[in-house]
């Protein structure tokens, strides 16, 4: 079974550029986050989504992040201007039940913000 | 109330020694509490999980000590070897909400 894929694996872009994070989940997961880990710190809970819908997207900084899961099966998340704060690794993950336990992360995508 | 602190930040053992990684939380409606490894350039993977009404979980190595009234939780790592080297990260959950890490733990195994 494929694990989660994510797209691309390191970006590196100027501050105050747009840049673009795509996950593909497990077949038949319905559930899909997307975390920032810090470096030296661990995973912190972007926005989830069950099916298309985003249940939880209290910690996504409004104001220059979005994110969209269209058909409830891939999911990009989008950063329009980057900062320099922005620098990190983003994880995708997914779970096969609501609110799931047991979360599968993909490898992630660095993201060095220059 | 929402955080989880983990402890020690790093940490050096050699082949066939028992680390043991500690982890701490206020939320007492907490009700799963895994843990996670994670290793260079991967996303963590769930290695093991634990809920409150047991105080103890084993599986192969790995064993998970609970005490709910100290609101403590930790990792020991039996026999450990030069490939359990990655960073562990405890987490709690409490239901639907999400799931709340720790700050990880560097372990390096010298063989």
């Amino acid at each position: 079974e494929a694990g989660v894929v994510q797209s691309p694996r390191y970006k590196i872009i100027e501050k105050k550029q747009p840049v673009a994070f795509w996950c593909n989940p497990i077949s038949g997961h319905n559930t899909l986050y997307w975390y920032r880990q810090n470096l030296g710190q661990g995973p912190e809970l972007l926005i989830r989504y069950e099916n298309e819908e985003a249940v939880d997207d209290s910690q996504l900084p409004k104001d220059r992040f979005s994110a969209e899961r269209l058909k409830g099966v891939d999911s990009t998340l989008k950063i329009q201007p980057a900062e320099l704060g922005d620098s990190a690794v983003y994880l995708c993950a997914s779970s096969p039940l609501a609110g799931g336990e047991t979360q599968y992360f993909g490898p992630g995508t660095r993201l060095l913000v220059l | 109330q929402q955080q989880v602190k983990q402890s020690p930040q790093s940490l050096i053992v050699q082949k066939g020694g028992i680390p043991i990684i500690n982890c701490a939380y206020e939320n007492t409606a907490f009700d799963y509490f895994p843990w996670y490894q994670q290793f260079p350039g991967k996303g963590p993977a769930l290695l093991i999980a634990i809920r409150p009404d047991v105080s103890e979980k084993k599986e192969g190595r790995f064993t998970i000590s609970f005490n709910k009234s100290a609101k403590q939780f930790s990792l020991h790592i039996m026999d450990s070897q030069p490939g359990d080297s990655a960073t562990y990260f405890c987490a709690a959950k409490r239901g639907a909400q999400k799931l709340v890490f720790g700050q990880g733990t560097r372990l390096t195994i010298n063989p």
